[in-house]
């Protein structure tokens, strides 16, 4: 059975800190890893992983991929209180279909 | 519309009463998917549809529930019979094709309530 495991669970922090969100998976069929934000109701796009060791960014946000070790790692530096959201990580895992399979996220509190 | 829309945002129901909700993919997206948050919990896949066809129905929980996607844009989810183990935050995502690569761009919810 496909297996998403995100931790922390939750997370406080002040302004400023460098944090780390951490998804492991075993999803049969693999392709690609994508991360979204999800602040009140609508999960928004951050990033999509295909290929291992080739980090993404954007801004303040990186991640990476370990195709090997089945794991990806989100992190967020010189935090701000707008980055408060759950993070969410999603394996692409079906051959024929486009399904996500999602973790149960990170709540990442950022607190001035 | 620029995003996708779904409509209501919140469904209050009476257990056994039978609920629509819709969804409203952004325009010449082929790609429609419909998704169940539950408090605390990721989103779960229920269907997705390519075209007018759903092309995966396998994360419906049972055949209380269905949806149509009859013109290969707008979507309804249909749920008979609701139960409260039904409340939860329905999601729905369009892509511009549904191969690897494109994003799924989510919308809003419908926020169900079962009493």
């Amino acid at each position: 059975e496909d297996k998403v495991v995100q931790s922390p669970l939750s997370l406080v922090v002040h302004e400023g800190d460098t944090v780390t969100l951490n998804c492991s998976y075993e999803v049969t069929n693999f392709r690609s890893l994508l991360w979204y934000k999800q602040e009140k109701k609508a999960p928004t796009f951050l990033f999509m992983l295909t290929s291992s060791g080739i980090e993404k960014k954007s801004g303040r946000l990186s991640s990476i991929l370990d195709k090997k070790e089945l794991f990806s790692i989100l992190n967020i530096t010189a935090t701000q209180t707008g980055d408060s959201a759950v993070y969410l990580c999603a394996p692409l895992g079906s051959y024929n279909t486009d399904k996500l399979i999602f973790g149960t996220g990170t709540r990442l509190q950022v607190f001035p | 519309g620029a995003g996708v829309s779904q409509t209501p945002s919140n469904k209050v129901t009476e257990k056994g009463k039978y609920v629509e909700l819709r969804c409203d993919p952004i325009s010449g997206h082929t790609a429609l998917y419909w998704y169940r948050q539950s408090l605390g919990q990721g989103p779960e896949f229920l269907i997705y549809f390519q075209g007018t066809g759903a092309a995966d129905d396998s994360g419906l929980p049972n055949d209380r529930f269905f949806a149509v996607r009859p013109e290969g844009s707008v979507s309804t989810l249909k749920i008979q019979r609701t139960e409260r183990g039904d409340s939860a935050v329905y999601l729905c995502a369009s892509s511009p094709t549904g191969r690897v690569g494109n994003e799924q761009f989510f919308g809003p919810g419908t926020r169900l309530t079962v009493l």
